[in-house]
């Protein structure tokens, strides 16, 4: 079967920075998806990763190892407003969107 | 300014009961989804139309029906409500086909089903 797996939540301090992990086993490869979702509200994209590598945005930055099937999310110089849920999603050989659970990032003062 | 509106936010509702959920994007995409997340938070894909033609149907029971009138609206009608289809129900458009790698979903703000 398809899986996506990722930390249930992590915790850190604001101004750090928090590195969430994503697996994934799915049946071909199409692209990784990032998105970031506040409690109540909309998911909205962050970042998107097709070859090997790390794409740099703003605080945000997205690797990927398609061979280890592998990708995380890194931010930096954590604020109080990252506090939200980060979905991990990949977009398999038929171009079907599998999700994970996201990770609830808890920032501390 | 919204580009994925849809209503209601919130729906409390009777078990049996027919509800329906509106969904209109003005971003002039060709794409359209319903997705339900559930308690757990899994974002499970629903239906998916293109243009007004229904692309994706993952196995929903057929008291979910999607209604699309043009390509900038896509409404969800469900039947006989079950306490099982409490859940978020978001709605989301994106530009490309599913058959595209870089297809970035815009999603609504959800509406929250309640069935009692």
């Amino acid at each position: 079967g398809q899986n996506i797996d990722q930390p249930t939540e992590m915790t850190a301090t604001e101004g750090a920075i928090v590195q969430i992990n994503c697996t994934y086993q799915t049946s071909g490869f199409n692209g990784l998806f990032w998105y970031q979702q506040h409690a109540g509200e909309a998911p909205t994209f962050l970042s998107y990763n097709v070859l090997d590598g790390l794409e740099e945005k703003g605080r945000f930055s997205s690797f990927l190892s398609r061979s280890k099937g592998y990708s995380y999310l890194l931010l930096k110089e954590l604020q109080m407003k990252d506090s939200a849920s980060y979905l991990c999603a990949v977009m398999d050989s038929n171009y079907q969107l599998i999700w994970g659970a996201g990770t609830k990032l808890i920032i501390k003062p | 300014d919204t580009a994925v509106s849809q209503t209601p936010k919130y729906l409390v509702t009777q078990m049996g009961n027919d509800k329906s959920i509106k969904c209109e994007q003005n971003l002039g995409h060709d794409t359209m989804y319903w997705y339900k997340q559930d308690s757990k938070k899994f974002l499970k894909i629903m239906f998916s139309y293109n243009n007004k033609e229904l692309i994706i149907n993952e196995t929903v029971p057929n008291r979910f029906s999607p209604k699309s009138p043009d390509k900038a609206h896509l409404n969800l009608h469900i039947n006989s409500l079950e306490l099982g289809d409490s859940a978020v129900y978001f709605c989301a458009s994106s530009q490309e086909e599913s058959h595209s790698g870089a297809n970035v979903l815009t999603f609504g703000a959800g509406s929250r089903l309640t069935v009692l």
